[in-house]
């Protein structure tokens, strides 16, 4: 696997479902981030992982929790989403903060 | 309120000729700003970037032009090609302290026409 990979590439949830995505770079970054994008709308930054430690959280809300066990790996726990949680969710990773962005292809979640 | 404006939402292009898209930011602490493009179905692909020391940086068939006092930044691409079609979004940057700003617009879809 090269760049950066995202699974599942669709996924549907119930409001009551706990779910993770994730995302895995092949591509050496320091940093990774999730973006949401919802339809008619500019990419939304979330969060923000340089060297593992987080060093942005958009307000967002509780409800999604990222985690980032090393270099390579971000997740996105989610639980209790709302129906305008619905979007395309992408990550992308930089060698260091505020580089070029690499991004993964997107998971697209509907929540029911 | 919206930090990074493109202001056109789609452009059609005939193939061989000149595309420009534009992008306005309001925020002058931005010093980094880059060019994506996105097919459907997948995640946007770097294009180009270019530091807020510069005015102009090339690469190829693609251009960004740099005005900081008008906060306007430009992409060319010359000549534009089919496979160009896609929706094109302008991001800035800035590290605060304490915090971390990493702002796309809203992209715009060319259209290039054989």
């Amino acid at each position: 696997e090269t760049g950066v990979t995202q699974t599942p590439r669709h996924l549907v949830m119930g409001m009551t479902n706990k779910k993770s995505l994730k995302c895995e770079q092949h591509l050496g970054h320091n940093a990774m981030y999730w973006y949401k994008q919802s339809a008619k709308k500019p990419l939304e930054l979330m969060f923000v992982y340089s060297l593992e430690e987080r060093v942005e959280n958009n307000s967002v809300p509780s409800r999604f929790s990222p985690e980032c066990p090393n270099s390579s790996h971000l997740f996105l726990h989610l639980h209790t989403l709302q129906p305008e949680d619905s979007a395309l969710y992408l990550c992308a990773s930089s060698q260091d903060l505020g580089g070029e962005q690499y991004f993964g292809p997107g998971t697209r979640l509907t929540v029911t | 309120d919206q930090q990074v404006k493109q202001n056109s939402p789609s452009l059609s292009v005939q193939e061989g000729r000149i595309s420009i898209l534009n992008c306005d930011y309001t925020n002058s602490m931005f010093d980094y700003f880059l060019w994506y493009k996105k097919y459907p179905a997948e995640g946007p692909t770097f294009l180009i970037s270019i530091s807020s020391i510069k005015d102009k940086n090339e690469d190829g068939r693609f251009t960004v032009f740099l005005n900081k006092s008008a906060k306007h930044l430009s992409l060319h691409i010359v000549p534009s090609q089919p496979g160009d079609s896609a929706v094109y979004f302008c991001a800035a940057s800035a590290r605060f302290t304490g915090t971390y700003k990493y702002i796309f617009g809203t992209g715009t879809r060319l259209k290039v026409l054989a």
